[in-house]
């Protein structure tokens, strides 16, 4: 079965970088657009970003465009998150989650990040 | 990338229907036939219940039902259950970036 496991979530400072991690598995994952989706504490859901399934074409929400790096390594069925000049508006849980053609039909549990002093 | 609008919350009785609505642009809503719909319990990760308008995943009970005219889409819940209650979110393909509405809380009396 399809299976999406976050990790590298955890508190840093304001400025600060972290790097997120998605596991996948029970599916062909390099046939796949990938994308990260946020929710910040008692809010609603905000799109991040996108990676094709070749890893050659990227896109990133407004909030994130410049300090938000998305990439992927089929060969070892991993999506990640870099994420640098952290904010503290940044914080959220952060989920991974499969593209078939135009919806997400797959979620990972999500893992929070939590950006203070 | 303005969010989608959807109403904040919604309520109905047991065995009720209702209709959560989702309103947007021609450059998201009305502009593509990729508008999907999420249920979020507390605490859960969200699941796909629509897509492309108003198609349901194997699993989704017919209950569920979604439709679009012009900018904006709804998502109908008829015969309302008790484990309906629910976050409900809409999102809409919007040219490489998507959009999601801002959530509808959905409470069954």
């Amino acid at each position: 079965q399809v299976q999406l496991v976050e990790s590298g979530g955890g508190v840093v400072q304001p400025g600060r970088s972290l790097r997120l991690s998605c596991a996948a598995s029970g599916f062909s994952f390099s046939s796949y657009g990938m994308h990260w989706v946020r929710q910040a504490p008692g809010l609603g859901l905000e799109w991040v970003a996108v990676i094709w399934y070749d890893g050659r074409n990227k896109y990133y929400g407004d909030s994130v465009k410049g300090r938000f790096t998305i990439s992927r390594d089929n060969s070892e069925n991993t999506l990640y998150l870099q994420m640098n000049s952290l904010r503290a508006e940044d914080t959220a849980v952060y989920y991974c989650t499969r593209e078939t053609t135009g919806r997400f039909d797959h979620w990972g549990q999500g893992t929070l990040v939590t950006v203070s002093s | 990338q303005s969010a989608l609008t959807q109403p904040r919350s919604v309520s109905g009785s047991p065995g009720q229907s209702v209709t959560i609505s989702c309103s947007g642009t021609n450059s998201d809503v009305g502009g593509y036939d990729s508008v999907s719909w999420y249920q979020q319990h507390p605490g859960k990760a969200p699941k796909l219940i629509i897509y492309d308008v108003t198609k349901r995943p194997s699993g989704v009970p017919d209950r569920f039902s979604g439709s679009k005219s012009g900018d904006t889409a709804s998502l109908t819940i008829s015969g309302l259950q008790a484990e309906d209650e629910a976050n409900y979110y809409c999102c809409s393909y919007a040219g490489s970036p998507w959009v999601f509405g801002g959530g509808t809380k959905l409470t069954v009396l």
